[in-house]
């Protein structure tokens, strides 16, 4: 059974820093592609970014509102997906998920970003 | 930046088709792919690739997918198909991918 569980998230003033993490299990963690995407209170949903495997060169591509602030990375020998935020806005409030495959959705962690 | 277009509402009576469109210049040559999501969950995949439905979903449930639109259609809706639905594709590049802004569907 395909596992993703998103941890790490809670509450940040403006401009400071945050790491989320995503466990996955049940699938061959290294062979997939992984992306961030999140949903502001009430929104729509948004794509963050994706990390390519190894083996396709570990390419990263971001959504325009947080390059150069979220980076993401991944830990092949751990199963584990990592979204680095710094330079956080209170805009960036949202549940942040981890999703592959497009079928395979973590529960979610809610990072909230006020002073 | 690219887009993908929903209509903001779309509202049936129980039995009746719903579909909800999404539009996008690169969908020609991309794959669309549709959640439902309903209020305090994490949605679910109802179509991938177009027009391939995941297992476990209603077969009233079906996508198409023609020049620059993609088509989510409801066979006889439910009311427990009332839900937020998006399409979520990528840019000609692949390397970019988006949502669009997501439809509200009411079956009442």
């Amino acid at each position: 059974e395909v596992q993703l569980v998103e941890s790490g998230g809670g509450l940040v003033k403006p401009g400071g820093s945050l790491r989320l993490s995503c466990a996955a299990s049940g699938f061959p963690f290294s062979k997939a592609y992984m992306n961030w995407v999140r949903q502001a209170p009430g929104k729509g949903l948004e794509w963050v970014g994706r990390i390519k495997t190894k083996t396709d060169g570990g390419t990263i591509d971001y959504a325009a509102p947080v390059k150069g602030r979220f980076t993401i990375s991944r830990d092949d020998s751990k199963n584990t997906l990592y979204l680095q935020m710094n330079s956080l806005k209170t805009e960036d409030t949202a549940v942040y998920y981890c999703i592959t495959m497009a079928s395979f959705w973590g529960q979610g962690t809610l990072v909230t970003v006020s002073s | 930046s690219y887009e993908l277009t929903q209509p903001p509402s779309v509202s049936v009576s129980p039995g009746q088709t719903a579909r909800i469109t999404c539009s996008g210049d690169a969908l020609p040559k991309k794959y669309a792919y549709w959640y439902q999501q309903k209020s305090g969950q994490a949605p679910v995949l109802v179509i991938d690739e177009d027009s391939k439905r995941p297992s476990g979903i209603p077969e009233r449930f079906s996508g198409s997918s023609s020049g620059t639109m993609a088509t989510l259609t409801i066979s006889g809706a439910q009311v427990e198909d009332e839900a937020d639905y998006y399409c979520y594709s990528t840019d000609s590049s692949g390397n970019h991918w988006v949502f669009g802004g997501g439809t509200k569907l009411t079956v009442v």
